[in-house]
């Protein structure tokens, strides 16, 4: 079984400071992890993945993410927030389930960056 | 482009009427999925399919049918939609060695 786990439903950040969103997973095997962003009125874009190649993933926009097995956690971070990061953001777990292959999302983290 | 395109991107409905959402995809993906986004509830898996003809319910299955005739096409159905199933819906595809899905942009449905 897998699992997700987004710590915070809502995080509210000043322009130009460091975003910090928390995920949490639980899996029975080697994951693959990902950060989906959904912003208002839009369908999902992938911000980053990570595959069991370097743990400190890049991904777009400035974001990054370090996976920590020991802590089974997978948080996004950027140095500086930007107006346009407003969204909300999607820990996913992917691993074989039944054969096939299947994502399970977080319930999702809102980010508001206020002026 | 390399996309996965869901139709129609808005639909309203009455309870009961039979509707179809269909996703079509230009990857030559094997894998593909549904699903459904709720508020406070993140996406939520209804069916997924391996191959064409090889089908399996997700987590909220109840209420919808699809098929896998064409290997491009995984066409969502609602027999008899009921108010509960207003929701966002995204279709998704894969392949075995890339663990991530493409998602299309979405279909917002409200059934009344």
């Amino acid at each position: 079984a897998q699992s997700v786990t987004q710590l915070d439903s809502h995080v509210s950040v000043s322009e130009g400071t460091p975003v910090l969103l928390r995920c949490n997973y639980s899996s029975s095997y080697s994951p693959s992890l990902f950060w989906y962003v959904q912003h208002p009125n839009k369908g999902l874009q992938l911000l980053l993945k990570y595959t069991s190649a370097a743990t400190l993933v890049k991904g777009i926009n400035g974001f990054e993410a370090e996976f920590k097995k020991s802590e089974t956690s997978f948080h996004l971070t950027k140095p500086s927030a930007h107006m346009s990061d407003a969204a909300e953001y999607f820990c996913v777990v992917s691993g074989l389930v039944g054969g096939g292959n299947k994502l399970t999302f977080g319930t999702g983290t809102q980010l508001k960056v206020e002026l | 482009e390399a996309q996965v395109t869901q139709n129609p991107r808005y639909l309203i409905t009455v309870t009961g009427k039979k509707l179809t959402v269909t996703c079509s995809q230009n990857m030559n993906h094997e894998y593909m999925s549904w699903y459904r986004q709720d508020p406070g509830l993140g996406l939520r898996q209804i069916y997924y399919s391996m191959n064409v003809e090889v089908t399996d319910k997700g987590d909220v299955p109840e209420g919808y049918k699809v098929s896998r005739k064409e290997k491009r096409n995984f066409p969502l159905i609602l027999e008899s939609p009921s108010p509960n199933q207003t929701s966002l819906y995204f279709c998704a595809s894969s392949t075995p060695g890339e663990r991530g899905y493409t998602f299309g942009s979405g279909t917002r449905l409200t059934v009344v």
